[in-house]
């Protein structure tokens, strides 16, 4: 079964927007990592952010991970419509190799 | 794409026929790892290996067999296509280890593949 499951699946913004996803999971992790991919490419790693982790930064990029909650959001700010993409979450079941992804989001910003 | 090549990209065949996927990484990385992404789905485990010879399971082995005799090929059979292997696949690699970025995945360009 998936481990990661994202909201909403399909998100539409114009350039400029911030884009918010979220991403909830079942057990308990060592990390949580979000990826991008590109229509018809393979998938990007974006950002890791570790279970005792609150917060991450890198460059547009927000990461938060409720533990409590089982949950994660990944916050792109000033969006750009080269960040059309679906973006999917990622945890590793306390595993150490071995990711289960999720459905993913599909984000398009319109120009 | 991280070193990472897959072959063929493009693939249709017919139902009953064997296929294999290969996969061949650059890195040396320890892991490597073969995914399925189909609409609704999203990407999901085949099989994956730890090192040359050593392979386990993943979400979906059922249909797929896996081979690693060197370290940088991973390859995937399917040794009778159904029409429910008709699947963008794709390979990843990783150096594992414990926490951090030894756990981040490379992928590869996907392999798409029609089993008519």
């Amino acid at each position: 079964s998936q481990q990661g499951e994202e909201d909403p699946q399909a998100l539409s913004i114009q350039e400029g927007e911030n884009a918010t996803m979220n991403c909830s999971y079942k057990t308990s992790i060592n990390n949580l990592q979000w990826y991008r991919q590109n229509s018809g490419r393979g998938l990007v790693h974006l950002i890791l952010i570790r279970s005792n982790e609150r917060e991450k930064h890198s460059g547009r990029l927000r990461v938060t991970l409720d533990t409590s909650k089982k949950s994660s959001s990944l916050l792109i700010t000033a969006s750009r419509a080269a960040d059309t993409a679906s973006y999917f979450c990622a945890t590793d079941g306390g595993s150490n190799y071995k990711l289960t992804f999720g459905k993913g989001t599909l984000l398009t910003v319109n120009p | 794409d991280a070193g990472i090549t897959q072959s063929p990209r493009h693939k249709v065949t017919e139902t009953g026929t064997p296929v294999t996927l290969r996969c061949h990484q650059t890195e040396n990385h320890r892991y490597m790892y073969w995914y399925r992404q189909d609409p609704g789905h999203g990407l999901r485990l085949i099989h994956y290996s730890y090192g040359v010879k050593d392979t386990d399971k993943g979400e979906v082995s059922d249909g797929y067999s896996v081979s690693r005799s060197k370290t940088e090929d991973f390859l995937l059979t399917l040794e009778s296509a159904t029409s429910s292997q008709t699947s963008v696949y794709f390979c990843a690699i990783s150096e594992g280890g414990a926490g951090g970025p030894g756990e981040t995945q490379y992928f590869g360009p996907g392999t798409r593949l029609l089993v008519l």
